[in-house]
């Protein structure tokens, strides 16, 4: 059975101070992987997506950035955080055709 | 792109009713629709889905519908029960295969009333 694991499960950052999260997945080969934002009480927004190591492509801008070191590893990071990037997010793959998610990190910028 | 807006912001049903939350899309290329269920402060859980070559489907207490010349798709529960309550996201994407580029609603809470 796929496992898909996020990491942290919760961040309380500054404003303008870096930030890495993380996300593997296991038991599953090659998989489609994708970071999602939900704001505080809204919807959830696709950030990026990636179908193979090395490579991703970016959704919306929102000063982020993504990367794809492992074929089971998912990094969303920034160098710089601002408070409009609190939120949930959401590590997610596709398995046939259904989107699963990760357990999420909630994030809170002050 | 595609638009999905999802009408009901709260629903607040019986403990036995049904409850039913409605979705409706703009891109007609749009096949496949998913539901997912967010519990207070947790992730999101894959509750059901439909594509567009067929109207109805049916899992256990869930019944999705699809009305693609309205353009126009619900959820609906039958026999609540207490558990059902969560916010319910609607979702539509162009690709026949697969989940990517999901366009999801801003979420229906649904308050389960004893």
């Amino acid at each position: 059975a796929q496992t898909i694991h996020q990491w942290p499960v919760a961040e309380i950052k500054a404003v303008g101070s870096p930030l890495s999260l993380g996300c593997t997945i296991k038991g599953k080969s090659s998989p489609n992987l994708y970071w999602y934002w939900q704001a505080t009480g809204g919807t959830l927004q696709q950030l990026f997506y990636s179908i193979t190591v090395g490579q991703v492509e970016s959704v919306v801008q929102l000063n982020l950035s993504a990367s794809r070191p492992k074929d089971d590893q998912f990094i969303l990071s920034t160098e710089k955080l601002l408070l409009s990037h609190s939120g949930f997010y959401l590590c997610a793959w596709t398995s046939a055709e259904t989107l699963y998610f990760g357990s999420g990190t909630r994030l809170t910028v002050l | 792109g595609e638009k999905v807006e999802q009408h009901e912001s709260t629903l607040s049903v019986r403990e036995g009713d049904s409850a039913v939350i409605n979705c409706t899309y703009t891109d007609t290329a749009s096949s496949y629709f998913p539901w997912y269920k967010q519990e207070a402060g947790k992730s999101l859980h894959f509750v059901i889905d439909i594509r567009s070559n067929v109207d109805r489907k049916q899992s256990q207490r869930l019944i999705v519908l699809l009305d693609k010349k309205a353009k126009r798709f619900s959820l609906h529960i039958t026999a609540t029960q207490p558990e059902d309550s969560a916010i319910y996201f609607c979702a539509a994407s162009p690709y026949t295969e697969g989940a990517d580029r999901l366009t999801f609603g801003k979420g229906t809470q649904l308050i389960i009333q004893p």
